[in-house]
């Protein structure tokens, strides 16, 4: 089972400044199988980015994800206050598809 | 536009059943894979059942194969899942959700979930 490791915990930035979360595979993630999810506190997830790098339809382009092998990153170019929430990778490359833990997104 | 609406949540003692249902309408249900996903209370998410769109082929997490059964009734644009032999650890809010049309295990829509508590 690929177990992703999701970090910071939490981080706490201020609208308008830059957010980069880490996402970093136990093993690589076959042909850059990676997902990133937003959480809202009572919502369900909403799908950002997958295949890594491709935004999901009606995602801001604000919101960009890269990388590959095992190290993956969301960026945030220039957070909105509806930005802040917490933020899950998923690996879909192999059998069990796995989540991160979570990074919460917080205002400072 | 998609609208996925779990129900079927509740209260049940060790060992009991339950079973989820997932109403979906806004896209061609009968041409996309299904998945439930669950997420503790206060925890991350973990990837339940997936069933094909046409219900050829069905997945499981290893702790409810044997237990949980996925299945879609699309004359009903339905999404199921039969939950039997529940223990304390399978409270979660459940969430059904559709998969992208090539990247069947991607989420690209999701219900807004149905709780489930296992206790006595």
């Amino acid at each position: 089972e690929i177990v992703l490791t999701q970090s910071p915990g939490t981080l706490s930035l201020s609208p308008g400044e830059r957010a980069t979360l880490s996402c970093r595979a136990s093993q690589s993630v076959n042909s850059s199988y990676l997902a990133w999810y937003q959480q809202k506190p009572g919502q369900a997830p909403r799908l950002l980015i997958y295949g890594a790098s491709s935004r999901a339809t009606g995602i801001p382009d604000r919101f960009s994800g890269s990388g590959s092998g095992t190290d993956f990153t969301l960026t945030i170019s220039r957070l909105e206050p509806e930005d802040f929430a917490v933020y899950y990778c998923q690996q879909y490359g192999s059998s069990p598809i796995t989540f991160g833990q979570g990074t919460r997104l917080e205002i400072k | 536009q998609v609208q996925l609406v779990e129900s079927g949540g509740g209260v049940v003692q060790p060992g009991g059943s339950l079973r989820l249902s997932c109403a979906a309408s806004g896209f061609t249900f009968s041409s996309h894979g299904m998945h439930w996903v669950r997420q503790a209370p206060g925890k991350g998410l973990e990837w339940v059942a997936f069933i094909r769109y046409d219900g050829s082929n069905k997945y499981y997490t290893d702790s409810v194969e044997g237990r949980f059964t996925i299945s879609r009734d699309t004359s009903k644009s339905t999404l199921y899942l039969q939950m039997n032999s529940l223990r304390a650890e399978d409270t979660a809010v459940y969430y059904c959700a559709k998969s992208k049309t090539v990247e069947k295990f991607v989420f690209d829509y999701w219900g807004q979930g149905t709780l489930v508590t296992v206790s006595s």
